[in-house]
Formats: structure tokens, sequence, C-alpha cells
């Protein structure tokens, strides 16, 4: 069965400090990989996905980037946090087209 | 892209009562909804699906059914317990990867 790991679980960064928050997926191969926002009290924003290695699609505008160096690996940044960069962010991944996501333990991220 | 609303945002019933959540879409080409319930501080959790050619899925106390001329799907949760509270997300996908969520429901069984 696959697992998705996250980390870290919880952050608290200042204001203009970088940020890099790792996903790995283990037990499939070439899966789509999702990083979702939530805001507290709000739904999930899709942030950015990618269906395989080097490929990145944003959905919004925003302070943060996204990569994909390996397989089963997406790592999500950001050079300088905004107050606003605060959430709870989760990494996700579909093993095929139109089949369950799976997430990952998520990161509460507090910029101070 | 895909627009995903959700109703109602905060939902409060007596235990053994049911629950009705209600979405709907834009995209008429989004052909898979999952709904996923998520505790406090937790992950979401794939609680039940369904995809554009079956119109109702039933699973025990939770079942799911699909419009898809109106481009709406609905969560039902009969005899509620306290444990079903969280907070419920609808959710569509296509071919295109993009998987879009609502704007989730603060769902409370009140005891």
């Amino acid at each position: 069965s696959q697992t998705i790991h996250q980390w870290p679980a919880t952050l608290v960064q200042p204001v203009g400090s970088p940020l890099s928050l790792e996903c790995t997926v283990e037990g499939t191969s070439n899966p789509n990989l999702y990083w979702y926002r939530q805001a507290a009290g709000r739904g999930l924003q899709l942030l950015f996905y990618s269906v395989g290695i080097g490929q990145i699609s944003s959905e919004v505008p925003q302070n943060l980037s996204a990569s994909r160096p390996q397989d089963r690996q997406f790592i999500l940044s950001s050079k300088k946090l905004l107050l606003s960069d605060s959430g709870f962010y989760l990494c996700a991944n579909t093993p095929g087209v139109s089949t369950e996501a799976f997430f990952g333990q998520g990161t509460r991220l507090t910029v101070v | 892209g895909e627009n995903v609303e959700q109703h109602p945002s905060t939902l409060s019933v007596q235990e053994g009562d049911s629950a009705v959540i209600k979405c709907t879409y834009s995209d008429s080409a989004s052909n898979y909804f999952p709904w996923y319930k998520q505790e406090l501080g937790k992950r979401p959790q794939l609680i039940i699906d369904i995809r554009s050619n079956v119109g109702e899925k039933k699973d025990q106390r939770i079942a799911v059914t699909l419009n898809k001329t109106a481009k709406h799907f609905s969560l039902h949760i009969t005899e509620t317990q306290p444990e079903d509270s969280a907070v419920y997300f609808c959710a569509a996908s296509s071919f295109a990867y993009q998987f879009y969520f609502g704007t989730g429901t603060s769902l409370t069984v009140i005891p």
C-alpha cells in the first residue's frame, strides 16, 4: 500500500525567511502530486500539481514555488515568507487519473 | 478551471437525525466526485466517492447522489453519531488531473 510522508509537522518562521516543505511518496510510481493550503476554518486551496518529474502547474499566483526533483518527491518553497503564508499545508497524491487522493499528515506553518 | 461550491458551511444536527451536504461543480468534464472527512488538525480521509456513470452509491450510513445534468452531488449521513462531527469536503476531478475541493462543511452532532 502507498504512504505519503510530509514534514515537518509544525513550523514557526519569521517574516522574510525562506521555506522548504518536503513530501515523499512510497508504494507507488509516477504519482500525481499536489500541494494544498488550508487557512484556518477554510477549504482546501490547490496551489500546485505535478504529473511528472520537473512538471509543475501553478493554480494561483503567489509567493510560493514548487519543484519535483524526483518521481516521488515534491517540494514547496518560498524565498521570503509573508504573514499571509500561514496555514495548514497538505501534500497529496493520486496514483492515477480520477482516483482517490491520499494526503500527508500536513504541516502547520505559522509566520510571525 | 473547475469551481466547486459547497453548502452549508456549518451544520448542526441532533444525534440520530440525518445530515445532508450539497455541492455543485462547473466543469462538465469532471467525472470523479469524492467526499472527505477531516477531523481537527488531521489529514482529510476519503469516506465515499462516486463516478459520473453512477447516480447513487451507499456505504452503511453514508450515501452520495450525483446529478450530472444539474452538475450537483450530495452527501447523506443517516442516524448521525457524535463521532460524525468533523469537517466534510466534497471534491471534483477529471482527466485533466486537477483535483478541486469545496470550501468544507463543519458538521456538529449534538448528543
